[in-house]
C-alpha cells in the first residue's frame, strides 16, 4: 500500500470559517509534509513532521495550523483565511527523515476560499 | 544555495514521437539527490525517480529514460515513443542530506496530441 490518503478532495470556505484538512498513510513513514500548490507553480513547502514532531515551518501565517495526533494522520487546521490562500494543498510523507527518501503524495484538497 | 531550472515551460508533441524534459540544478552539497516526479491533472505527485549524486549510471524503466551528468549539472528526462497518458506537469526536484525539503523546479508542461 503506497497511498497517501486525503480529505476532503475539495472545499469551499468564508474566511470566518474554521475547517480542516485530513491526511493518513499506513505504510509506516515516519515524515509527513504539508505542501502548498498554486495554479501553474511547483509545490512549496509548508511544515514537516520528523516522529510526529513539527521539524520544519516554513514561516507560515498562524492562520494555518498543523497537527500530527499520530504517526499515521497529519491535519492542517484552517482558520480566517484570505482569498489568496486559495491553491493545492498537498500532503506527503517519506519512510526518510532526510533529503534522500522519495516522499509519496496524495490527490490534495483544492481550497477555495470566499 | 539550492535551485532547479527547468527551461521549458511548456512543450507538445504528437503520439510515439521522443520527447526530453530539462532539469539543471546548482548546489554546493557534494551528496545530494535528484527526483522526477509527474503531475497528472488528478493532482497528485507521482514519483518517478530518484538519483544519488555518486551514481552517474543513467537509467531506463520501460518508455521511461534518464540521464544524469554531473559535469554539466544535468538530470533529463526522455520519454520514448509518446502516449497521451504521458501528457501531464513534470517536476525536477533537489534534495540534500539534511531536512528533508524537496526544491522543485517550475515544472514543464507536457501535452500529447493524439
Amino acid at each position: 500500500d503506497t497511498e497517501v490518503t486525503q480529505t476532503p478532495k475539495h472545499l469551499v470556505m468564508g474566511m470566518t470559517n474554521k475547517k480542516s484538512l485530513k491526511c493518513e498513510q499506513h505504510m509506516g513513514h515516519r515524515a509527513m509534509y504539508w505542501y502548498k500548490q498554486k495554479a501553474k507553480k511547483p509545490p512549496e513547502l509548508m511544515f514537516v513532521y520528523s516522529y510526529e514532531k513539527l521539524s520544519i515551518n516554513e514561516s507560515v501565517p498562524s492562520r494555518f495550523s498543523p497537527e500530527c495526533p499520530n504517526s499515521s494522520l497529519l491535519n492542517l487546521h484552517l482558520h480566517a483565511l484570505q482569498p489568496e490562500d486559495s491553491a493545492l494543498y498537498l500532503c506527503a510523507s517519506s519512510s526518510g527523515i532526510r533529503g534522500n527518501t522519495e516522499a509519496f503524495f496524495g490527490q490534495g484538497t483544492r481550497l477555495t476560499v470566499v | 544555495a539550492q535551485k532547479v531550472t527547468q527551461a521549458q515551460t511548456e512543450i507538445s508533441v504528437v503520439e510515439k514521437e521522443d520527447v526530453t524534459l530539462d532539469c539543471v540544478y546548482e548546489t554546493r552539497d557534494t551528496t545530494y539527490y535528484l527526483f522526477w516526479y509527474k503531475q497528472p491533472p488528478s493532482g497528485e505527485l507521482v514519483f518517478l525517480i530518484r538519483r544519488n549524486s555518486f551514481d552517474e549510471q543513467n537509467e531506463i524503466s520501460g518508455r521511461y529514460s534518464w540521464n544524469f551528468q554531473k559535469s554539466t549539472s544535468s538530470f533529463n528526462f526522455t520519454i520514448t515513443a509518446s502516449q497521451v497518458v504521458d501528457s501531464a506537469v513534470y517536476f525536477c526536484a533537489l534534495g540534500g542530506t539534511g531536512a528533508n525539503n524537496l526544491f522543485f523546479g517550475t515544472g514543464t508542461r507536457l501535452t500529447v496530441i493524439p
